[in-house]
């Protein structure tokens, strides 16, 4: 069965650190795995990713995938409390539904 | 340039009755998908559909759930008789033409059955 983790459920930071958000899947076949980033509303697109070790970057906020070791990584630097969100990773394992991990609840502390 | 748009935002059913929810997706984009979030869980597959096509309905229950996206119009998700199990967020996403293409997600619509 197609299967996204992600880690840690939750972190706490102090405004100005940087985290690193960990997505790992187990695979039967991979088109392309995507970040989102989800507030109180729509889960806003971030980033997608389909070749390995080739890091995207959008202001703070880097990703980079590994699909040899089956994991991605998004990583945000100086962290500000409006990066306070749940980050979603998503996989797109071929047939255009995405398989969506839990979740991990940032919050950033002023 | 509008993105996904989803009404109601929220909507408040009694059991028994029924529950429709609308999507319009993105402008140029003929692709839909409608997911499903859970208290406290992931957001889950439901169901993809082109124009006046379902491609994939695999995460859709079996009974009382149905989706169609008229060549006119928005998709529309609909629950007959809804039960307090309902109770989620369906939100809405489009793509270009599939394919791999980024989905793009609305702001989702608030389902509380009472």
């Amino acid at each position: 069965e197609d299967k996204v983790v992600q880690s840690p459920l939750s972190l706490v930071v102090h405004e100005g650190d940087t985290v690193t958000l960990n997505c790992s899947y187990e695979v039967t076949n991979f088109r392309s795995l995507l970040w989102y980033k989800q507030e109180k509303k729509a889960p806003t697109f971030l980033f997608m990713l389909t070749s390995s070790g080739i890091e995207k970057k959008s202001g703070r906020l880097s990703s980079i995938l590994d699909k040899k070791e089956l994991f991605s990584i998004l990583n945000i630097t100086a962290t500000q409390t409006g990066d306070s969100a749940i980050y979603l990773c998503a996989v797109n394992f071929g047939n255009e539904k995405l398989t969506f991990g839990t979740g991990t609840r940032l919050t950033i502390i002023p | 340039n509008a993105g996904v748009m989803q009404n109601p935002r929220h909507l408040v059913r009694r059991r028994g009755q029924e529950a429709r929810l609308r999507c319009s997706p993105m402008k140029g984009h003929s692709h839909v998908y409608w997911y499903r979030q859970l208290p406290e869980e992931g957001l889950k597959f439901m169901v993809y559909l082109q124009k006046e096509n379902i491609i994939d309905e695999s995460g859709m229950p079996k009974e009382r759930f149905s989706a169609e996206f008229p060549k006119e119009g928005p998709s529309i998700l609909r629950i007959q008789q809804v039960v307090r199990g309902d109770s989620a967020a369906y939100f809405c996403a489009s793509s270009l033409s599939g394919q791999g293409q980024t989905q793009y997600f609305g702001p989702g619509t608030r389902l509380l059955v009472l």
